[in-house]
């Protein structure tokens, strides 16, 4: 079936730091890809999204871009602040499943002064 | 404009009772969607509500359901409650044709005893 794998975290860095968070996909049809951001005690935000191969999305300094090669939708950052502190979720979705969002596990980010 | 809101915030149950979430969507959106992130099972689909018919269900036992009122709110329905459906509920609103763009409210927070 379909399924998203991140790595696994906790992810400490340092603040300025770059980050990038691996995220392969395994999809029968063509899938959009997004991450999601949750903060402590809060719901899920969308942070970026991508609906089609080699699209690449943006927000907030993030970027990701959809590889059908490889399967992937790494996220970066070149340097992360103490605020990006957060737990942060690769999803995708086929517009045959419903848009039923189908999430990775989620790496939790920790960014030190 | 506001965003997808739920209530309660957090709901505290005993085994075997019944609970009820609401959520009610950002205006315009008439998609709603439910997940449940659950300690160690991650986030995981439940139902997809449109135009007040339930549209898609993940892979969850009956006792778990709900429904879409004209207005596009939405309450989920968890019967007999077991310990395992301590869990945070999200909800998700979309655009009928942009299912793909998912905004999740601030969750509820069942804990059963």
């Amino acid at each position: 079936g379909d399924s998203v794998t991140q790595m696994e975290g906790p992810v400490t860095l340092s603040e300025e730091a770059f980050l990038t968070i691996n995220c392969t996909y395994t999809a029968t049809g063509y899938p959009s890809l997004f991450w999601y951001v949750q903060y402590p005690g809060e719901g899920l935000q969308l942070l970026l999204k991508a609906t089609k191969a080699d699209d690449k999305g943006s927000n907030k300094g993030f970027e990701a871009t959809y590889r059908k090669e490889t399967t992937s939708f790494h996220l970066e950052k070149g340097s992360v602040q103490v605020s990006d502190s957060a737990v942060y979720f690769c999803a995708l979705t086929l517009r045959d499943s419903g848009y039923a969002l189908n999430f990775g596990k989620g790496t939790s980010l920790l960014v030190t002064p | 404009e506001a965003g997808v809101t739920q209530s309660p915030t957090h709901l505290i149950k005993t085994r075997g009772q019944q609970a009820t979430l609401r959520c009610s969507p950002i205006s315009g959106h008439t998609s709603v969607y439910w997940y449940q992130q659950a300690l160690g099972l991650g986030l995981q689909f439940l139902l997809w509500y449109d135009e007040g018919e339930e549209r898609n269900r993940g892979n969850f036992p009956p006792r778990f359901s709900g429904r879409q009122f004209p207005n596009y709110s939405s309450e989920l329905n968890v019967n007999a409650l077991e310990l395992e459906d301590s869990a945070l509920y999200l909800c998700a609103s979309s655009l009928w044709n942009r299912g793909y763009e998912q905004y999740f409210g601030p969750g509820t927070r069942l804990t059963v005893t």
